[in-house]
This record gives structure tokens, sequence and C-alpha cells, in this order.
């Protein structure tokens, strides 16, 4: 069965500083891989897709960047980190089917 | 005017009440609709599909009306434990995008 594992959990980062965020699919093949962010109370905004390797979408423009160097593997990057940047952020994954599923998300608040 | 559109609630029902919630989209190409929930910090999880003939899954009742362009859950029954906000969520055709609505809150109570 197909999984998908997004790491850390929660982060605490001070502004100005670096971000990487990890999320890696098994038990699929060349799925479309996708970043979105949640902020408190809000819905979900897409960032960033992907539909193969090293081709990504952005929707947003922001300090914020994305890369896929393995099929299953979908990074999300930022150099300088902004107040705004804090979120709740998602990576998912999607078939055929089109039917999206989600990692259990990492908490990002930049102080 | 947003692509997908949902009333936020929240819907605050008691215990064994039935509930629906509507979704409109803008986007007359869409072709593939769902259904997600989505506890507080946690993860959307995905509910149900939604097909074009109306679907059924226990206490769930999805419906899509593409004229009007809106899709339906129907929760009967409701449990504490439906407690939770419910994303609606089309694909367009042609798209590899899912466009999410805000979501509605239900909070079912003793």
């Amino acid at each position: 069965s197909q999984t998908i594992h997004q790491w850390p959990a929660t982060l605490v980062q001070p502004v100005g500083s670096p971000l990487s965020l990890e999320c890696t699919v098994e038990g699929t093949s060349n799925p479309n891989l996708y970043w979105y962010r949640q902020a408190a109370g809000r819905g979900l905004q897409l960032l960033f897709y992907s539909v193969g390797i090293g081709q990504i979408s952005s929707e947003v423009p922001q300090n914020l960047s994305a890369s896929r160097p393995q099929d299953r593997q979908f990074i999300l990057s930022s150099k300088k980190l902004l107040l705004s940047d804090s979120g709740f952020y998602l990576c998912a994954w999607s078939g055929p089917n089109e039917k999206l599923f989600f990692g259990s998300g990492t908490q990002l608040s930049v102080l | 005017r947003k692509e997908v559109e949902q009333d936020p609630g929240p819907f605050n029902v008691p215990e064994g009440a039935t509930v629906a919630f509507n979704c409109t989209y803008s986007n007359s190409a869409s072709q593939s609709f769902f259904w997600y929930r989505q506890d507080c910090r946690k993860e959307p999880k995905l509910l149900m599909s939604v097909y074009s003939s109306g679907n059924e899954d226990g206490r769930f009742t999805a419906q899509l009306n593409r004229a009007s362009q809106y899709i339906s859950l129907l929760i009967r029954d409701s449990k504490l434990s439906d407690s939770a906000t419910y994303l609606c969520v089309v694909v367009s055709g042609g798209s590899y995008i899912p466009t999410f609505g805000r979501g509605t809150s239900l909070i079912v109570h003793p």
C-alpha cells in the first residue's frame, strides 16, 4: 500500500533562517506531488505541484521554492524565512484517480 | 468569485441530527469532486468521492448537481466523532490541480 512521510512534525525557526521540509512517498511510482500551506483558521493554499522529476509549478510567488530530485521525493525550501511563512505545511500525492493523500503535516512557527 | 465556495459555519447540531453541507464551484469544466474531513491541527483525510449519480457510504451521502454547479454532503445520525471541518475539493478537466474550499465546521454536541 502507498504511504507518505513528511517531517518534521513541528519546527520553530527564527526570521531569516533557512528552511527545508522533506516528503517521501512509498508504494507508487510517478505520483503527482503537492505542497500546501494552511494558515491558522484558513483554507489550504497550493504552493507548488510537480508531475515528474525536476518539473515544478509554482502557484504563488513568494520566497519559497520546491524541488523534486527523485520520483518520490519532494522538498520545500527557503533561504530566508519571514514571519508570514508561519503555518501548517502539508505534502500530498495523487495518482491517476486524482484522489489526494496527505502527509501528517509540519507546523512551522517563525519567530 | 472564488473557485470553490463553502459556508464556513459552524454548524452546531445535536447527536442524532441530520446535517447537510453544500459546496459551489465556478469552473464548468470541473470533472472530479471529493469531500475531505480535517480534524484540528491534522491533515485532511479523504471522506468520499462524489459521483454524478450520487453515492452513499454508511451515514454519509454525496451528490453532484452539474447544472447548478454544486456538490453536497449529507450526514445522518450525527455522532460526536463527526465534529470536524469538511472540505470540498474540485479538480478541473485536464488539470492536476485540486482546488479546496475553505471548509465547513461541524460541531456535534450531546
